[in-house]
């Protein structure tokens, strides 16, 4: 069962910020904040997780908020390339991946 | 290899015979996870392996599903009497430890026929 609740469906315009929402209100102190990505075809990709501090690297940002309750992935400038649907997934270490329905989102020209 | 590769890509099958679905995951990845896929869903959790031993089996949906992983290294997902619900693209993704990314292959897509 997915402990998160995401936007079935989002449009971005190409060369904006793309900003996916994901609730995870019954997230526990020892549970991490994972994002993946799966394009048409292809077998889902990392993109980036977190804690509870604010994290970035080459493709995304995670806004964590202080409650942890919630949280945004930030594609800063979204391309054609970046349409696929996305995943927020909350685990903890001792856990395994577990996925929900994920966000599609839709980049247009 | 340079990443999670899945064997074979397709495979059609006839209901009620058996199939083998194999990883081969990134060398030195320790973990290693099924999951199946139907269409406009998002991947369903089968099992993880922690090295050799099934660490969590508890979404293998019943007991015509079967994975093993002798070595620590490649594994094969064994599904038995394959029924048309069975159908669906099975993925195998890697990690070097369960905090790190998993790395996922490209899957098999099955279909019973």
């Amino acid at each position: 069962d997915a402990k998160t609740t995401q936007p079935p469906s989002m449009d971005c315009a190409e060369g904006r910020a793309a900003n996916l929402p994901c609730n995870h209100s019954t997230i526990s102190g020892n549970e991490y904040v994972y994002w993946y990505r799966q394009i048409h075809s292809q077998g889902p990709q990392y993109i980036i997780h977190g804690l509870k501090n604010n994290e970035t690297n080459e493709m995304a940002s995670l806004i964590i908020t202080e409650d942890r309750k919630s949280s945004t992935l930030i594609l800063p400038h979204a391309t054609l390339r970046d349409t696929a649907v996305y995943y927020c997934i909350v685990r903890a270490l001792d856990n395994d991946m577990r996925f929900g329905a994920g966000t599609r989102l839709t980049v247009k020209p | 290899g340079a990443g999670v590769s899945q064997t074979p890509s397709n495979k059609v099958t006839e209901k009620g015979k058996y199939v083998e679905l194999r990883c081969d995951p990134i060398s030195g990845h320790t973990a290693l996870y099924w999951y199946r896929q139907s269409l406009g869903q998002g991947p369903e959790f089968l099992i993880y392996f922690q090295g050799t031993g099934a660490a969590d089996d508890s979404g293998l949906p019943n007991d015509r599903f079967f994975a093993v992983r002798p070595e620590g290294s490649v594994s094969t997902l064994k599904i038995q009497r394959t029924e048309r619900g069975d159908s669906a693209v099975y993925l195998c993704a890697s990690s070097q430890a369960r905090v790190t990314e998993a790395f996922f292959g490209q899957g098999t897509r099955l279909t019973v026929v």
